[in-house]
């Protein structure tokens, strides 16, 4: 079975640092590009940030507002998607989604997600 | 960044109407659409990928066209699990911008 399965969310103050993380099972992670997603209360879908499978450079992609402070990684040997979160500001208060791109190109769609993890900023 | 639109942000239905969701992109972006579902409390699930190409699973009801900046995700006869969120994004460029969404629910 194809699945995502975030962990690490939780209550943290202005400031602070998180870390995310994705198991994923059922298909080739090591192939995969793989983001982050979030949705904030009451909000819509917004695009965290992106990287890219080691055959493809690896590299990464952000989104504006958390350019600087957020860092994606992974470690293929474990099927484990890292969403590294520093200087945390209450307007990144969201539900995070780690999610998979159905291409290895920048044509593609978010075809699997996970059910999502909660990150709440607050002091 | 390419900006994307939704109207309307909400509507209210029937159990078998036809419902249409129109997207709009700022700039040309071929079929490089998506269509997303979103119920309350759970992820979002594609169903149309490449503007009209339905997502496996996804039932037939469901239908999307359009091209370069004009976009149409239609119901063909709305069902009592349809009603949700649905948001378009663009996959044409860097970053992969989503729609505003548009909640469909029951009249």
């Amino acid at each position: 079975e194809v699945q995502l399965v975030e962990s690490g969310g939780g209550l943290v103050k202005p400031g602070g640092s998180l870390r995310l993380s994705c198991a994923a099972s059922g298909f080739t992670f090591s192939n995969a590009w793989m983001s982050w997603v979030r949705q904030a209360p009451g909000k819509g879908l917004e695009w965290v940030g992106r990287i890219k499978s080691k055959t493809d450079g690896g590299t990464t992609d952000y989104a504006a507002p958390v350019k600087g402070r957020f860092t994606i990684s992974r470690d293929d040997s474990k099927n484990t998607l890292y969403l590294q979160m520093n200087s945390l500001k209450t307007e990144d208060t969201a539900v995070y989604y780690c999610t998979h791109w159905s291409s290895s190109g920048q044509k593609g769609a978010f075809d699997i997600w996970g059910q999502g993890t909660m990150v709440t900023v607050s002091s | 960044d390419i900006q994307m639109t939704q109207s309307p942000s909400s509507l209210s239905a029937s159990v078998g109407d036809r419902v249409t969701i129109t997207c709009r992109a700022s700039q040309s972006i071929s079929s490089y659409l998506n269509w997303y579902q979103q119920k309350p409390g759970k992820a979002p699930k594609l169903l149309i990928y490449a503007a009209s190409s339905l997502q496996s699973g996804v039932p037939s009801r469901f239908s999307g066209s359009g091209s370069g900046t004009d976009f149409t995700l239609t119901i063909s006869s709305l069902q009592p699990e349809d009603f949700a969120t649905y948001y378009c994004q663009q996959s044409y460029s860097t970053p992969p911008v989503f729609g505003p969404g548009t909640k469909v629910d029951i009249k």
